[in-house]
């Protein structure tokens, strides 16, 4: 395992629902971050938290909605999505702040399906 | 001139050959290329990366071959075997420009017994 996990692994939701995404990471690492995985696409960068303050919201929908209440965790609250929202949604962190690159660890994901 | 091409889209190979993936960028100021290994039900891990000062780097049968001048860059996956069946994405970053990892579209790889 990465040291960061996902819960939960496993989401449906109709476009009327408010969900949240949970992510915590074991690693100690400064930086959090949500991407948007569908398939045969490049990983969308959604959001970016460094020391828990928001660095980057790559224009998203503000159908989603991130928060950072401390290093370690990381929610995405879901709101009134659409179908073509349905993808995987990883968690990553990395061990500097994001403006200094290097690895990112990711989580296992979210499968959400909205219907 | 943020995008990382890759190709090809999906590889079949038998096993004991050789694998090859390869990515293109524009950007110039990108300093770090790494290459993710993603499995079923599991989200991305680190494989190997290298940086534009070295032409190739080798980690057991995965070597990185990097050509500044073409800007190019391709993963090397020798002795290929089942087991190494996944997912595999390109990326880059420029720390100069937030360090932010820009993802190539991703190969699906299929290595035959």
């Amino acid at each position: 395992e990465t040291g960061v996990t996902q819960t939960p692994r496993h989401l449906v939701m109709g476009m009327t629902n408010k969900k949240s995404l949970k992510c915590e990471q074991h690693l100690g690492h400064n930086a959090m971050y949500w991407y948007k995985q569908s398939a045969k696409k490049p990983l969308e960068l959604m959001f970016v938290y460094s020391l828990e303050e928001r660095v980057e919201n790559n224009s998203v929908p503000s159908r989603f909605s991130p928060e950072c209440p401390n290093s370690s965790h990381l929610f995405l609250h879901l709101h009134t999505l659409q179908p073509e929202d349905s993808a995987l949604y990883l968690c990553a962190s990395s061990p500097g702040t994001s403006g200094t690159g290097g690895e990112q660890f990711f989580g296992p994901g979210t499968r959400l399906t909205v219907l | 001139q943020q995008q990382v091409k890759q190709s090809p889209q999906s590889l079949i190979v038998q096993k004991g050959g050789i694998s090859i993936i390869n990515c293109a960028y524009e950007n110039t100021a990108f300093d770090y290329f790494p290459w993710y290994q993603q499995f079923p039900g599991k989200g991305p891990a680190l494989l190997i990366a290298i940086r534009p000062d070295v032409s190739e780097k080798k980690e057991g049968r995965f070597t990185i071959s990097f050509n500044k001048s073409a800007k190019q860059f391709s993963l090397h996956i020798m002795d290929s075997q089942p087991g190494d069946s996944a997912t595999y994405f390109c990326a880059a970053s420029s720390y100069n420009q937030g360090g932010k990892l820009i993802f190539g579209q991703g190969t699906e790889l299929s290595v035959k017994p």
